[in-house]
């Protein structure tokens, strides 16, 4: 089946410092990839649409200054966040679905837990 | 604006205990209702999706239907392995990109005691 990997699972940055976060589409293209935000003990919050070629699409509330997006080939994505601060703590998900296949779902990677010191 | 509401928020069971997962929707234009299984730490791990009314879908002890408001996940003979956070989603035909962008409910925590 469709695998996607995120890396790091992990990450723990000072404050003021950027991290950056990998999508990818292991076995299958995508050309939209999205990016979602996860507090403890709370659901998915789609934070923005990353588009292959394009400029990202972002969900209101959320700034495309802090949360860079690149989506540079049909299987990586990247979201960067810029000089982080202790708020932005969170568990990030990455998302993509084999747009070759009639009715594939999204598939998600496995997040990434980032601490902000 | 499409809503989802999962309902209970958490749920404890016996194992062998079954029970249902209560999944309430609005959409405008319903293309797809998915489950998914998310264990602590880790992604969500695709599981059914759901495309019309009185359709449903079924793997080892778990079954999922849906109505023209709301989805069960049913789970029979639950096993410890079992627990996790179930979440539903919904996707319209009017979502943007292409339609791939889904709505997720809170999610109900299971947990099945041995």
């Amino acid at each position: 089946g469709a695998v996607v990997s995120q890396h790091p699972s992990r990450v723990i940055c000072k404050s003021g410092t950027s991290v950056k976060i990998e999508c990818r589409s292991l076995d299958f293209q995508a050309t939209t990839m999205f990016w979602y935000r996860q507090f403890p003990k709370q659901s998915l919050m789609l934070m923005a649409t990353s588009n292959e070629g394009s400029k990202a699409t972002y969900e209101q509330g959320v700034e495309k200054d802090k949360f860079l997006i690149n989506h540079a080939s049909l299987t990586l994505s990247t979201l960067t966040v810029t000089s982080a601060h202790p708020e932005d703590s969170s568990f990030y998900i990455c998302s993509a679905r084999d747009q070759y296949r009639t009715n594939s779902p999204l598939h998600f990677g496995n997040g990434t837990r980032l601490t902000v010191t | 604006e499409d809503q989802v509401t999962q309902s209970p928020e958490a749920l404890r069971l016996q194992e062998g205990e079954s029970s249902s997962l209560n999944c309430s929707y609005t959409v405008s234009g319903l293309r797809g209702l998915f489950w998914y299984r998310q264990d602590p730490g880790k992604g969500p791990e695709f599981l059914f999706t759901l495309y019309s009314a009185g359709e449903e879908k079924e793997k080892e002890r778990l079954k999922a239907t849906l109505t023209k408001k709301e989805s069960f996940l049913h789970i029979t003979a639950p096993k410890p392995e079992d627990s996790a956070t179930y979440l539903c989603a919904v996707q319209s035909f009017e979502s943007n990109n292409a339609g791939n962008m889904l709505t997720f409910g809170g999610g109900t925590r299971l947990m099945v005691k041995p």
